[in-house]
């Protein structure tokens, strides 16, 4: 069964520093993995999906992940944040056939002025 | 193109009620998918529904049920509720293909409140 984990519950980071959340996954195919926003109160948005080709992906928002299969992580990255990029993400695998997404439990990023 | 909406936005119900959240799906899309996210933690799989059958279920007892109507709409159903109900519930829509895992695309969300 596939399964996702994000280590860090919770992220503070300063405006202007660079930020890199952290997504380890369990699947024994080839993943289809994604990165999600949530803010207060909000449903999900997509920040950026992988599904195959270049393992670098560019996302909305000047986000960025890396895909990397010998780590089973696909960690997001962003050089610089913004105050408005406080929220929180959640990491998720999707698989052929089953059709679902499997969450992460979400990190909560804090951005300090 | 109208995106997924969800109703209604809140709701509050006292243990034992019965309730039902309702999804309008993204145009053209013909799969819908529930997600219950309790507070602090992430969005979980209830269930997927394709042109009006079930077509996978998560890790939730039977007094969760759903429906899809024939223009692709759907309804989650929950009986008898209890405290541990009480969660955000995401409905997300999807076109699926053939051989690859298709994009959801997540509506805004039911709150709803057991007391």
């Amino acid at each position: 069964a596939q399964s996702v984990t994000q280590p860090d519950i919770h992220i503070t980071v300063s405006e202007g520093a660079s930020l890199e959340l952290r997504c380890n996954y369990s699947y024994g195919a080839t993943p289809y993995l994604f990165w999600y926003v949530q803010s207060p109160g909000q449903g999900l948005q997509l920040l950026l999906k992988y599904f195959s080709g270049d393992t670098l992906v560019q996302g909305i928002k000047g986000f960025e992940a890396e895909f990397k299969r010998s780590q089973s992580s696909f960690n997001l990255r962003k050089p610089s944040v913004h105050w408005s990029d406080a929220a929180e993400y959640f990491c998720a695998v999707g698989a052929t056939g089953a059709q679902k997404l499997v969450f992460g439990q979400g990190t909560r990023l804090t951005i300090n002025p | 193109e109208t995106g997924v909406t969800q109703s209604p936005t809140h709701l509050i119900k006292t243990r034992g009620q019965q309730v039902t959240l309702r999804c309008s799906s993204q145009s053209g899309h013909n799969t819908v998918s529930w997600y219950q996210q309790a507070l602090g933690q992430g969005p979980q799989f209830i269930f997927q529904y394709y042109r009006e059958e079930e077509n996978g279920r998560g890790n939730f007892p039977p007094r969760f049920s759903g429906l899809q109507f024939p223009n692709y709409s759907s309804e989650l159903n929950v009986n008898a509720l209890e405290l541990d109900d009480s969660a955000l519930y995401l409905c997300a829509s999807s076109s699926p293909g053939t051989g690859r895992y298709n994009e959801q695309f997540f509506g805004p969300g039911t709150r709803l409140t057991v007391l």
